[in-house]
């Protein structure tokens, strides 16, 4: 069945940058149909959407973080990766990868998530 | 953006009984052209990622028990636990991901038992 997997630090220091990994097993990235996407929980709170790309490199960001996020393809590695600015304490959260089905059936498979903390 | 918001914040139902949890869209997520309503309903348990229950507003995603039920269409929809389960308590939330993103979630809604 399709996995989808996180990697990256767990702690990260103001002003730097995040770079996380979603690795995905069983299925390929290039065999289109789906948006690869990228969540996130701020501790004890709601979900909120960052992003996604398709396997060509298109990508569409969440208005309120696009001067700072980037989201890129490795077709090559089936892996999608996530990169965020100038991070602060407020960028503390749990940080999911899933996968949409492109005009079906939703954010059908996650990650288990990685928490990340913005701290010095 | 649309605006996805949840009624009621938390609700505590006895086993057995039925939940109703609300969810209004800031505009309408139906899809004229192929009458889909671009709705999602994901469950949450403590210390995992959501799950997706129902997609289209109201189809059951695979093994998703029959006593989950979705319905609404274009701004008003509703998930329906018809008897609550010990292994239901969760938080629950919408999503839209109709047409041009950002994908926008409700706030959630917290099951509890009574």
């Amino acid at each position: 069945q399709v996995q989808l997997q996180e990697s990256g630090p767990g702690l990260v220091k103001p002003s730097q940058t995040l770079s996380l990994t979603c690795t995905v097993s069983g299925d390929s990235i290039s065999s289109g149909g789906y948006y690869w996407t990228w969540i996130r929980q701020h501790p004890g709170k709601g979900l909120e959407w960052i992003g996604y790309i398709f396997y060509s490199g298109s990508t569409y960001y969440n208005p309120s973080l696009r001067s700072r996020v980037s989201i890129s393809v490795d077709t090559s590695k089936n892996q999608f990766s996530l990169k965020l600015t100038s991070l602060t304490a407020a960028d503390t959260a749990v940080y999911y990868c899933a996968r949409e089905g492109i005009g079906t059936v939703g954010m059908d498979v996650w990650g288990q998530g990685t928490t990340v903390t913005v701290s010095s | 953006d649309i605006v996805m918001t949840q009624s009621p914040d938390s609700l505590a139902v006895s086993l057995g009984e039925r939940a109703t949890i609300n969810c209004k869209s800031s505009q309408s997520v139906l899809n004229s052209s192929n009458n889909r309503n671009y709705l999602a309903w994901y469950q949450q348990k403590p210390g995992q990622p959501p799950k997706l229950l129902i997609y289209w507003a109201s189809t059951r995603e695979s093994g998703v028990p029959d006593r989950f039920r979705g319905s609404g269409s274009g701004t008003d929809f509703t998930l329906t636990i018809s008897s609550l389960q010990a292994e239901d308590v969760a938080v629950y939330y919408c999503q839209q991901y109709y047409s041009t993103p950002p994908r926008t979630f409700g706030q959630g809604t917290k099951v509890e038992i009574k």
